[in-house]
């Protein structure tokens, strides 16, 4: 039973073409997180929602938008995606401290 | 500044050996720790939380807050242990955000 969806699984885009990647619940968690993670680094976090409260971090580039239209959804939005950009973008969610994590999209920049 | 240092990038060991996934962590405060699991092709998923004090796999992980240390530990490997193994701190007092440590690969050779 998948409790985090995360689509499509692997997305291939070019340098500076607008990409989404969404993410689905069945958890009904208030909570839901976006997390950037590069080869051989640590997941980092983006952004998170508390319900629609939206919570970024300092260090996330403004190239990188959210949108939470509904408790069950999440949308990741690159811009204008860059080389750098090319990761394996985690989804989660959480009711108290255990987060759950979807199974990741795989995004590469040309 | 929150931070969680995983000093092995990679551990080898063999079947029926002890195994330890060193995490030291800083934090000016009460921190919650996890441990984390990626087992080949499959998500991120949980493995066990220092609050719960239980044993998970066989696994278990105590806070040493003189040490900050929350090192992972099982008596004797099984071949279904090797995983990237990530230690992740969160805040107490509300904040349920998570800083990951950069992981661990753990092989168990049979």
């Amino acid at each position: 039973d998948a409790m985090v969806i995360q689509n499509p699984r692997y997305q291939v885009t070019q340098f500076g073409k607008p990409v989404t990647l969404s993410c689905s619940q069945t958890l009904n968690h208030n909570v839901m997180y976006w997390y950037q993670q590069k080869s051989s680094q640590a997941p980092k976090l983006l952004f998170h929602y508390y319900d629609k409260d939206f919570n970024n971090e300092a260090d996330t580039p403004d190239n990188f938008q959210s949108r939470r239209p509904n408790t069950s959804f999440c949308f990741l939005d690159i811009r204008s995606p860059g080389l750098g950009d090319t990761a394996m973008y985690l989804c989660a969610t959480s009711s108290g401290r255990t987060q759950y994590f979807g199974p990741g999209t795989r995004l590469l920049v040309l | 500044a929150q931070r969680v240092t995983q000093p092995e990038k990679l551990l080898s060991v063999f079947k029926g050996a002890p195994v330890e996934l060193k995490c030291n962590y800083s934090y000016s405060g009460s921190p919650e720790l996890f441990w984390y699991v990626q087992y080949s092709r499959q998500r991120l998923q949980l493995l066990l939380r220092h609050i719960s004090r239980e044993s998970i796999k066989g696994f278990t992980a105590d806070l040493n807050k003189g040490e900050t240390s929350f090192h992972l530990k099982k008596p004797f490997a099984q071949e279904e242990d090797s995983a990237m193994y990530y230690c992740a701190l969160s805040g107490m007092g509300g904040s349920e955000k998570l800083v990951f440590g950069k992981g661990t690969k753990l092989t168990v050779n049979p």
